[in-house]
């Protein structure tokens, strides 16, 4: 079955300190991976998207993640936070079995100033 | 136009009222999506509607009843709830080809409280 797995519930960093939030997915074939952010009582933004190609995504924010399909991990990096990136940060596979989005169970990112 | 509008922001009802909520893009997407979301959790899918047709319901119970008036507004309809279906319902659109594998783009959701 398909899954997505964020290991770490919270993270706190530094402002102005560099970033990285893993994933790990499971899943059948090359999956469609995304990162979303969403803040306190606020919906989901997209941050960026892996559908084939360079394994290296640039998204908005200044984030970016990698795709490694030899460790099923797509992790997102920033290399300097700001107190503004605080929020939960989601990872997530789009299942071909159709309309049905993955969701990890989440990592809340501190930022201390 | 990326943007996904929800109607009301807050809503607080009892457990014997009527009320819907109310979602509406402009994408031209024609998959679209209820989530029930709790405290410190992920989105739970609970409706998809694709070409204006239901095509998931994730065992939602009936006192939730989703519609789909045109490819652009999806509603839903709130009746005899409980306490327990108090949280943040987010909508979401996508492109509906591919089988909606594409990214969704999600509403700021209603704050709903049942009391």
């Amino acid at each position: 079955a398909q899954s997505v797995t964020q290991p770490d519930i919270h993270i706190t960093v530094s402002e102005g300190a560099s970033l990285e939030l893993r994933c790990n997915y499971s899943y059948g074939a090359t999956p469609y991976l995304f990162w979303y952010v969403q803040s306190p009582g606020q919906g989901l933004q997209l941050l960026l998207k892996y559908f084939s190609g360079d394994t290296l995504v640039q998204g908005i924010k200044g984030f970016e993640a990698e795709f490694k399909r030899s460790q099923s991990s797509f992790n997102l990096r920033k290399p300097s936070v700001h107190w503004s990136d605080a929020a939960e940060y989601f990872c997530a596979v789009g299942n071909t079995g159709g309309f049905k989005t993955i969701f990890g169970a989440g990592t809340r990112l501190f930022v201390k100033a | 136009d990326t943007e996904v509008t929800q109607t009301p922001k807050h809503l607080v009802m009892g457990m014997t009222n009527k009320k819907s909520l109310k979602c509406e893009q402009h994408m031209g997407h024609r998959a679209m999506y209820w989530y029930k979301q709790k405290a410190k959790k992920p989105p739970e899918l609970m409706f998809v509607y694709s070409y204006e047709k239901l095509s998931i319901n994730e065992s939602v119970p009936s006192r939730f009843s989703p519609e789909c008036p045109n490819s652009s507004l999806l509603n839903l309809h709130l009746h005899a709830l409980q306490p327990e279906d108090s949280a943040l319902y987010l909508c979401a659109s996508s492109q509906a080809r591919a089988g909606g594998l594409g990214e969704q783009y999600f509403g700021p959701g209603t704050r709903l409280t049942v009391t």
